[in-house]
């Protein structure tokens, strides 16, 4: 397994500008989880999925939009890129059961995002 | 509003010495998790240890411990024999229901020859 895959490692971009961060796993885990890590700090909660189909606001929510269309699957869009939204983001997964069993979250490997 | 709290921002250890990371959290929840991530320089983010809540025996991986304190809510990670590769970031996680991770601020350690 792969586990949980990020791209791009690395990316500039200019003010207004739009990208998607990709993220695959290839575990079938169902939740999903985007978060950024701003510098000297611990990691926000952006947006996660319980779900293909379904998804839900973090705690950091305003700039950015997701999809889930498939179970591996878990795009980050930014749409108008902003100097706030520097950062590393990092993907995460876990199996979740309908019980709720909370396993630990399998992490990307990151990808810095720097907004000039 | 489920919080995590580390207190220490920086510690320093020498090569073979035992070191004692500190964490508190808040919430209602009487069944949850807690994890100890290693962040190391490369940014990944490695899973060092994990405790749940309804068991009172506290988690042992090698040279990593936990003290589990429920009633105190409190989850202090101890390193023993420290190694060069133990520096990094260290994050105290707590999972609410719903499994979203709520973080620590980090504790960096830095071990030194």
């Amino acid at each position: 397994n792969a586990g949980v895959t990020q791209t791009p490692k690395f990316r500039i971009l200019k003010i207004g500008q739009s990208m998607t961060l990709q993220c695959t796993q290839d575990m079938n885990h169902n939740y999903m989880y985007w978060y950024r890590q701003d510098p000297g700090m611990g990691l926000k909660l952006i947006y996660y999925s319980v779900g293909a189909g379904i998804t839900d606001k973090g705690e950091v929510p305003n700039g950015y939009n997701v999809s889930r269309s498939t179970t591996e699957d878990f795009p980050l869009r930014l749409e108008l890129a902003a100097p706030s939204q520097t950062s590393v983001y990092f993907c995460a997964s876990t199996p979740g059961t309908h019980r709720g069993v909370r396993n630990e979250q399998y992490f990307g490997p990151g990808t810095r995002l720097t907004v000039t | 509003a489920q919080t995590v709290t580390q207190s220490q921002p920086e510690m320093s250890v020498q090569e073979a010495e035992t070191v004692t990371l500190s964490c508190t959290y808040d919430t209602s929840e009487s069944n949850y998790y807690l994890f100890w991530y290693k962040q190391p320089p490369s940014r990944q983010m490695i899973l060092v240890i994990r405790q749940e809540a309804y068991k009172q025996q506290n988690a042992t991986e090698n040279r990593f411990s936990v003290n589990f304190q429920k009633a105190a809510k409190s989850f202090s990670l101890k390193i023993s024999d420290s190694q060069l590769g133990d520096t990094a970031m260290y994050f105290c996680a707590f999972t609410p229901p719903f499994q979203k991770l709520v973080f620590g601020t980090g504790t960096r350690l830095l071990v030194s020859p």
